[in-house]
């Protein structure tokens, strides 16, 4: 079974719009982190927030923000005012129990483009 | 540049030769993480070390694969004997060990098997 789902292959957006990019993840273990991050054509996956499975507050970073619905298991990223910059493929990952490696997994990406 | 970088960006290699590369993470991180990430997919991962321990391997690592963090600072990941299914992005991040565990990765190797 998927540990992390992204259902949206590919999301276009306005500039300047918001948007929200879907992820869904399936653990059983009740301490769990949730990540999401940003790899544009280079290549290089880039950290844009971090959500922890007992944090009481939805997390925020700048333009970022996470909807966290932890009974319904969801882990949504909202962008604001979109730039063209962030056009991009977006992989929301989870980290399970305080263990790493193998149970640190990355769901299948969703590629987002910004249209000016 | 303070961040995880990694060496070479690209390779190119015929079918049954070795290749090794290189990735030096963020200087007072003591993890280091190796993945491999195919086209259209998210990153897979592959091993990780604590500091100059390797302490977990994923079944992804065929005999064909090593990797070493000798003293607990950069790390080389070997491929013995490329087969064109290696081809792909090798992707390293490293972390600082805390409860949170953010990844902050390089900018990967992308290696084309001939």
């Amino acid at each position: 079974a998927q540990k992390i789902t992204q259902t949206q292959p590919g999301m276009f957006v306005q500039e300047k719009e918001a948007v929200t990019l879907d992820c869904t993840y399936d653990t059983s273990d009740p301490s769990y982190g949730l990540f999401w991050y940003k790899q544009p054509s280079s290549g290089e996956m880039i950290f844009l927030i971090y959500q922890g499975s007992y944090d009481q507050q939805n997390a925020t970073e700048g333009r970022y923000s996470l909807n966290f619905q932890k009974a319904r298991k969801s882990a949504n990223l909202v962008i604001s005012a979109s730039q063209l910059g962030d056009s991009a493929m977006y992989f929301c990952a989870m980290r399970e129990g305080d263990n790493y490696g193998q149970n640190f997994v990355f769901g299948p990406g969703t590629r987002l483009s910004v249209l000016p | 540049d303070t961040g995880v970088s990694q060496d070479p960006r690209h390779k190119i290699t015929k079918r049954g030769q070795n290749v090794t590369f290189r990735c030096d993470p963020i200087s007072e991180h003591n993890r280091l993480y190796w993945y491999r990430q195919t086209l259209g997919q998210g990153p897979e991962f592959l091993t990780y070390f604590q500091n100059e321990a390797q302490l977990e391997k994923s079944r992804l690592l065929s005999d064909r694969f090593s990797a070493e963090r000798p003293k607990g600072s950069f790390s080389t990941l070997e491929i013995q004997r490329t087969e064109q299914g290696d081809s792909a992005m090798y992707l390293c991040a490293s972390s600082l060990g805390t409860s949170q565990e953010t990844q902050y990765f390089g900018p990967g190797t992308r290696l084309l098997v001939l």
